[in-house]
C-alpha cells in the first residue's frame, strides 16, 4: 500500500517568512496529491492539490511542487500570516475517489 | 460549493450505548464517502469507504460490527458506533467525493466522548 512521509512535524516561522513542508510517497501509481489545513477542533480543509501531469501549481501565497521521478512533493507558503497557523497534511491517492493516504501532519506556528 | 456537514458536532454518551453520526453532502451528490478517525495530535486514519447502495469496505483492524456504516442516498452516510466504550472516544471525520474539483471534501468532524 501507499506510504506517505511528511516533515518536519513542527515548524515555527516569523510572520512574513516562507514555510516549506515536504512529503515523499512510495506508490508510483499515485497521481493525485492534495494538501489539507486543519485548525484545532475542525475537519481538514483542502487548500491546494496537484495531479501528476503537472510539476507545479500556485494559488496566491500557496504553491505546490511535484517531482514524480523522486516521488516527492512540497508545499510552499509565502508571506506567512498568523492565521496560517494550523496543522497541514499532505496526502497521496491513485484517484480522487480512491482512498487517500495522509502524512503525519506538520504543525505550523507563525509568530507575529 | 462542495460543503459537507456532520451531525452532531459533539456527543457525550454512557458506556454501552450506541451513537449515530450523520454525514451529508449539502450541494453535491457523493457516490463515495469515507469515514476517518483521528486521535489527538495524530493523523487521520481511514476506517471505511462507503459507496451508495452497497456495503461499506472496512480497513484492516476496523470492526464492521462495531462501526456500522450506511450509505442509503447520494447525500447521506451514517456511522453508528455500537455498544460504545471509553476507548471509542475520538474525533470522527467523514469526507465525500465529488464536487466541482472531483476530490474529497471533509466534514467538520464529530467529537465523541464515552463515559
Amino acid at each position: 500500500g501507499e506510504n506517505v512521509e511528511q516533515h518536519p512535524s513542527t515548524l515555527s516561522v516569523q510572520e512574513g517568512d516562507s514555510a516549506v513542508i515536504k512529503c515523499t510517497y512510495s506508490d508510483s501509481a499515485s497521481n493525485y496529491f492534495p494538501w489539507y489545513k486543519q485548525e484545532l477542533g475542525k475537519g481538514p480543509q483542502l487548500i491546494i492539490d496537484i495531479r501528476s501531469n503537472v510539476g507545479e501549481k500556485k494559488d496566491q501565497r500557496i504553491a505546490v511542487t511535484l517531482n514524480k521521478t523522486a516521488k516527492h512533493f512540497s508545499l510552499h507558503i509565502t508571506e506567512t500570516q498568523p492565521e496560517d497557523s494550523a496543522v497541514y497534511f499532505c496526502a497521496a491517492s491513485s484517484g480522487g475517489y480512491q482512498k487517500v493516504t495522509f502524512g503525519i501532519g506538520t504543525k505550523l506556528q507563525v509568530i507575529p | 460549493g462542495a460543503v459537507v456537514s456532520q451531525h452532531p458536532s459533539w456527543v457525550i454518551c454512557k458506556s454501552g450505548t450506541s451513537v449515530k453520526i450523520e454525514c451529508r453532502s449539502l450541494d453535491f451528490q457523493a457516490t463515495t464517502m469515507f469515514w476517518y478517525r483521528q486521535f489527538p495530535k495524530q493523523s487521520l486514519m481511514l476506517m471505511a469507504t462507503s459507496n451508495e447502495g452497497s456495503k461499506a469496505t472496512y480497513e484492516q483492524g476496523v470492526e464492521k460490527d462495531k462501526f456500522l456504516i450506511n450509505h442509503a442516498s447520494l447525500t447521506l452516510s451514517t456511522l453508528t458506533v455500537t455498544s460504545a466504550h471509553p476507548e471509542d472516544s475520538s474525533f470522527y471525520i467523514c469526507s465525500a467525493f465529488g464536487g466541482s474539483q472531483e476530490t474529497q471534501y471533509f466534514g467538520p468532524g464529530t467529537r465523541l466522548l464515552v463515559l
